[in-house]
């Protein structure tokens, strides 16, 4: 059964340093998102992507973020100067129209 | 943002017996609703959706009710057994493609 991977699976940074997380979504999908859940919290949007450019965006995903689809199979979010505050598990998540989404395993991201 | 909520953090149920977990929402502009299941170091797993449009979806042992005019849904799991034990998110979408998820409820099936 096709799945979306994410690498890695656990990030420790320090903090202001740059981290990219990968993911490789389902392979016919169109639609690609990440979201991230700090913990205790509630999983939230960051953005979401289609058609090589961002279609929504949430009030988290600032500056500091950026997302690319690099080639055929991998999509990466960037953040450029981590904070303490960006610590949480980050997924991500990919769909073949506006329905049902189907969510990786999660990268842990641990800012330092 | 509490445009979706899940009151109720845990349920517990014996196996064999029915597991109702509850949703509600605010935002009438909604029109998706799902539910995922997540294991802990895992991500998300799709269960089961419904458009607003239907009032009901069934697959297999589960069920998920829409009441649109209390803004309210439930997933029922029958009959609920121990691998079932699981975080149950609910989600929304409304015309877009972001999910506002619950926070979630923690269900128990004890053997």
């Amino acid at each position: 059964e096709p799945e979306v991977t994410q690498t890695p699976s656990h990030q420790v940074t320090q903090m202001g340093q740059e981290v990219i997380l990968r993911c490789v979504p389902i392979s016919n999908h169109l639609y690609f998102y990440w979201y991230r859940q700090i913990l205790g919290q509630k999983v939230e949007f960051l953005v979401s992507f289609y058609n090589n450019e961002i279609s929504e965006k949430s009030e988290i995903f600032d500056d500091q973020f950026s997302v690319e689809r690099p080639d055929g199979s991998n999509f990466t979010l960037k953040i450029r100067s981590t904070k303490l505050e960006d610590s949480a598990m980050y997924f991500c998540a990919s769909s073949s129209g506006l329905d049902e989404q189907f969510f990786g395993p999660g990268t842990r991201l641990t800012v330092l | 943002d509490q445009q979706v909520k899940q009151n109720s953090p845990s349920l517990s149920v014996q196996e064999g017996r029915i597991s109702i977990l509850n949703c509600d929402y605010t935002n009438s502009m909604f029109d998706y609703f799902l539910w995922y299941k997540k294991y802990p170091a895992e991500g998300p797993t799709f269960l089961i959706s419904i458009s607003s449009i239907k009032d009901k979806n069934e697959d297999g042992r589960f069920t998920v009710f829409l009441n649109k005019s209390a803004k309210h849904l439930s997933l029922h799991i029958v009959p609920s057994q121990p691998g079932d034990s699981a975080v149950y998110f609910c989600a929304a979408s409304a015309g877009g493609n972001k999910l506002v998820f619950g926070a979630g409820t923690i269900l128990r099936v004890k053997s």
